[in-house]
Order: C-alpha cells, then structure tokens, then sequence
C-alpha cells in the first residue's frame, strides 16, 4: 500500500511565478492535511480538506494562497505570484477519518525556492 | 490560542541511555497528545498517540506520559540506540482535527 506521495518534491520559482504542489492521500484516505515548515521553525497548519470541500483554512495565508480536493485527482495547493518567504517545505497528510484521535499519515514534502 | 513548547532544542545521549524528552503545553487542555518522529528530509512519521485518561502509554522501547494537571507529556526512550538520533515533535489538535506541533527536540545518540 503507497503512502501518501507529493510532487514534485523539490521546486525553483522566480518571484511572481507560480507554484503548483500535488499530494496524493493513502489509498482509502479521504482527509488531505497541508502544513508548511519554514527554516527553524516548526510545522505549522495550513488547510484542511475531504473530497471536494474546504473544511478548515484557519491557517492559509488570505492571499495568493488556496488548496483544492476534487473528486477525481490529487489535492492541490497552488500559491501564485511567490516570494522568498514562501520558500519552505510543505508537507500534506492524510487519514482515513476526520477525527481528533486518528494519527495522520504524511507524504516526503516539496521544498520549494524562491529565487 | 494553544502554544506547546519543547523545552529542549537538542540532546545528546550516550547509546544505552534514556531519552527524555519533554512537552509543555498553555490553554486549554486537549483530549489526545501525538508524538512524531522526523528525520532530515522527510516527513514528520507517527509514534504515539496518548488520551487524556490515560497516564502513560508503551510501544516497544518508547513510553509516554500524559500529565493533564502540570500540562505536559514526557516521551522516553529506553535503550537508546544511534538509529533513535532524528527529531521528535509533540502535537496536539487545537480545534478540529487539524494538528499543532512543537518546534521538536533534535535527539543525537552516540555509540
């Protein structure tokens, strides 16, 4: 059974550009976690998916940011007109339930650079 | 809003020791605590999950404690090996399903 798998797993983009990152969930996962992890700082949430629906975006940035789980697909996170401060690992989980005491399972992250 | 701290940044330890690292957390008091393991480059890999009526839980050289009055959870090693070296996160959900974690403690063991 393939774990949850992200990519691509490292990505360049100029400032202004686009970045574009897939996450694929554990076959049988139907909740998609996004976090990021800056330099020396620690994993922080980002937005929180099932199929279809945004149920928790407490953490995304209310700009340039957005995230999307179609029903066909892996679940997107797209981030336009990047900067340098975008440029960190970010990491998607998933699990099979949306409960509070289910572990989540996560994917090798893409890390991302701004030039 | 919940804060949780890893009181240490780094330890270092000789093989064979234990291990003991410590989470603090502010604020309200969750109903489960979660401990990760990540090593360099990869992604945060799930150890242990606690409740908050269970004081301590085990899986094979690992332990847990889940102190809800002091607000804290200690994780243990026992025996520790070189192989046990990468970084430990603390987490706990805040609101909903989503996770907050500690900054991690880096844990080095040295044969």
């Amino acid at each position: 059974n393939a774990g949850v798998m992200q990519n691509p797993r490292h990505l360049v983009r100029r400032r202004g550009q686009e970045a574009r990152l897939r996450c694929s969930p554990m076959k049988g996962h139907s909740h998609v976690y996004w976090y990021r992890q800056l330099p020396e700082e620690g994993l922080k949430f980002m937005v929180y998916l099932q199929k279809e629906n945004i149920i928790d975006e407490s953490g995304m940035p209310k700009e340039r940011f957005s995230a999307e789980f179609p029903k066909e697909g892996p679940s997107i996170l797209r981030i336009q007109q990047v900067v340098r401060g975008d440029s960190a690992a970010y990491f998607c989980a998933s699990s099979p339930g949306g409960f509070r005491d289910t572990e989540q399972y996560f994917g090798p992250g893409t890390r991302l650079t701004v030039t | 809003s919940q804060k949780i701290e890893q009181n240490s940044e780094a330890l270092n330890i000789q093989e064979g020791k234990t291990a003991t690292l410590t989470c603090n957390y502010t604020n309200y008091s969750p109903a489960y605590l979660q401990w990760y393991r990540q090593d360099p480059g990869r992604g945060p890999v799930f150890l242990l999950l606690i409740r908050e009526n269970e004081k301590e839980k085990r899986k094979e050289r690992l332990k847990v404690t889940f102190d809800t009055t002091l607000k804290q959870s200690l994780f243990h090693i026992t025996a520790s090996q070189p192989a046990d070296s990468a970084t430990y996160l603390c987490a706990l959900n805040q609101a909903g399903t989503a996770l907050i974690f500690g900054k991690g403690t880096t844990l080095s063991v040295s044969s």
